[in-house]
């Protein structure tokens, strides 16, 4: 099972929009809405930003938001302020002999 | 407050073991699936290994399976993460990680801080 394949970077100016996509096959992304996103700072743990797709937990700002679209979900960040300069990584659950599979992980810099 | 804290992590030589611990607290142990994920040096997330809430169901990615070995003791609300033959490509911070949806679907509300372990000679 390969990772989810991701940009390496994107990067956006303070107050625009930018978009991370997150490409799989029929066996995750494309078959099952268990798509969640995670943001990490340099030498945290992940956090939790985005379940089933395009749900926010509690607590997570509604600047970021997810959606699907066949085999390739997204995590958009509006709004971009300096703080959400992060690493952003995709999972999904598969079919696969791997039960659950991550992204390459996407470097988020805030111009 | 939810908290997972990973213990047991360190230097070991290749071909060695190491046994990783995840104590939980703030939450209802024993009806919450836990998964570990590592993340070598630089490198992205690897979900690692899966186990039920009672944990009668288990499930390794292939890179360590027949290596590793997952258990929990929910009286003690604590996972267990015996590592053996370990090699220089586990070397990884391993986090354990909660699944949210208590239904199997890889929903990782909550990470523990992360504990290094670090295979060479």
């Amino acid at each position: 099972q390969s990772a989810l394949t991701q940009p390496a970077s994107v990067s956006g100016s303070p107050g625009q929009s930018i978009t991370i996509t997150c490409t799989g096959t029929s066996s995750d992304v494309g078959t099952y809405n268990y798509v969640s996103w995670f943001q990490q700072h340099p030498g945290k743990a992940p956090k939790f930003m985005i379940y089933d797709v395009s749900n926010r937990p509690s607590g997570v700002s509604n600047r970021f938001s997810g959606s699907k679209s066949g085999n390739t979900a997204s995590l958009t960040i509006s709004g971009l302020q300096a703080e959400d300069e992060a690493d952003y990584y995709c999972s999904s659950y598969t079919s696969t002999t791997t039960l659950y599979v991550f992204g390459t992980g996407t470097k988020v810099t805030v111009l | 407050e939810v908290q997972l804290v990973e213990s047991g992590g360190g230097l070991v030589q290749p071909g060695g073991s190491l046994r990783l611990s995840c104590t939980a607290s703030g939450f209802t142990f024993s009806t919450y699936e836990i998964n570990w994920v590592r993340q070598a040096p630089g490198k992205g997330l690897e979900w690692v290994s899966y186990i039920s809430s009672s944990g009668s169901t288990i499930d390794y990615a292939d890179s360590v399976k027949g290596r590793f070995t997952l258990s929990r003791d929910n009286a003690k609300n604590s996972l267990f993460l015996q590592m053996n033959s370990l090699r220089a490509e586990d070397t990884a911070v391993y986090y354990c990680a909660r699944d949210g949806s208590a239904a199997g679907k890889g929903l990782f509300d909550y990470w523990g801080q992360g504990t290094p372990v670090t295979v060479s000679s």
